[in-house]
C-alpha cells in the first residue's frame, strides 16, 4: 500500500518479551511517522521521526517504548516487556518532507497480539 | 481527549447517490484537515485535503468542505459506487505542532449496488 513497508504483517508475543516492529518508508521519503489503532478507535499518534533524528514523541507511552530511525535500514519501533494492552494494529507512514501540504503515506501496519 | 469527532459509525447509501461524511473537531489551531480511507488489512489512503484558508477542494468525485466557524468538514462523494465501501477517517493537524495527524474514529460507508 502505497509503497511503505512494515514487518512484520503479524506478531505474537507473550507478556514480558519485547517486540521490534520495522517500517521501510516509500523511495525518497526521510520523515516517518509511527501511529497506533486500537480495536474501534481512530489512530493516534505516537512518534515522528527523521533520519537519525527523534522530532516529536509527544504521543510515546513513557515506558517500555522507543522508536529510531538510523541513517541506514528501516525505522525501528520497539516495545519492551509487552503487556495485554500493547495489543493493537501499529501503523508507519512517511512523507518526503514534513511539510504539512505533502500526505502521509501509510504501510499496511503490524497486528500485534499479546498472549 | 478526542480533538477530532466522527459522530455516524456507519453510513449506507445506494450506488449513484450522494454519500456525505461528517466530522467536527474542537482544536482551534488546526488549520489542515485531510480524508483518508481504508480497507480492512490495509493501511489508510489519502484521499483529499484542504486548508483552512479555503472552504472547498474537489478532486473527481470527492469534494471536502470545510466550515471554520462551526469547527465542521465533510466529505461528498457523488457519485457513490461498491468500490467507495471501506472506513473513512478524518484527520487533522495545527499549524504549531509537528506535522502529526489527529484522527477521528472513522465512519464506515457502505455503497448498495
Amino acid at each position: 500500500n502505497a509503497g511503505v513497508m512494515q514487518n512484520p504483517r503479524h506478531l505474537v508475543r507473550r507478556r514480558g518479551q519485547e517486540a521490534r516492529l520495522r517500517c521501510s518508508p516509500m523511495k525518497g521519503h526521510s520523515h516517518v511517522y509511527w501511529y497506533r489503532q486500537l480495536p474501534e478507535e481512530g489512530l493516534k499518534f505516537m512518534v515522528y521521526l527523521q533520519k537519525e533524528n527523534i522530532i516529536d514523541e509527544s504521543g510515546m507511552p513513557k515506558e517500555r517504548f522507543s522508536a529510531e530511525f538510523p541513517k541506514e535500514g528501516p525505522s525501528i519501533l520497539r516495545i519492551q516487556q509487552v503487556v495485554r494492552g500493547d495489543s493493537a494494529a501499529y501503523f508507519c507512514a512517511s512523507s518526503w518532507t514534513g511539510a504539512r501540504n505533502q500526505p502521509q503515506h501509510f504501510g499496511d501496519g503490524t497486528r500485534l497480539s499479546i498472549l | 481527549d478526542q480533538q477530532v469527532k466522527q459522530n455516524s459509525p456507519s453510513l449506507s447509501v445506494q450506488e449513484g447517490r450522494i454519500s456525505i461524511l461528517n466530522c467536527d473537531y474542537t482544536n482551534s489551531m488546526f488549520d489542515y484537515f485531510l480524508w483518508y480511507k481504508k480497507y480492512p488489512a490495509e493501511g489508510p489512503t489519502f484521499l483529499i485535503s484542504i486548508s483552512s484558508i479555503k472552504d472547498k477542494n474537489e478532486d473527481g468525485r470527492f469534494t471536502v468542505f470545510l466550515n471554520k466557524s462551526a469547527k465542521h468538514l465533510s466529505l461528498h462523494i457523488v457519485p457513490s459506487q461498491p468500490g467507495d465501501s471501506a472506513v473513512y477517517f478524518c484527520a487533522a493537524s495545527a499549524q504549531t505542532g509537528a506535522n502529526n495527524l489527529f484522527f477521528g474514529t472513522g465512519t464506515r460507508l457502505t455503497v448498495i449496488p
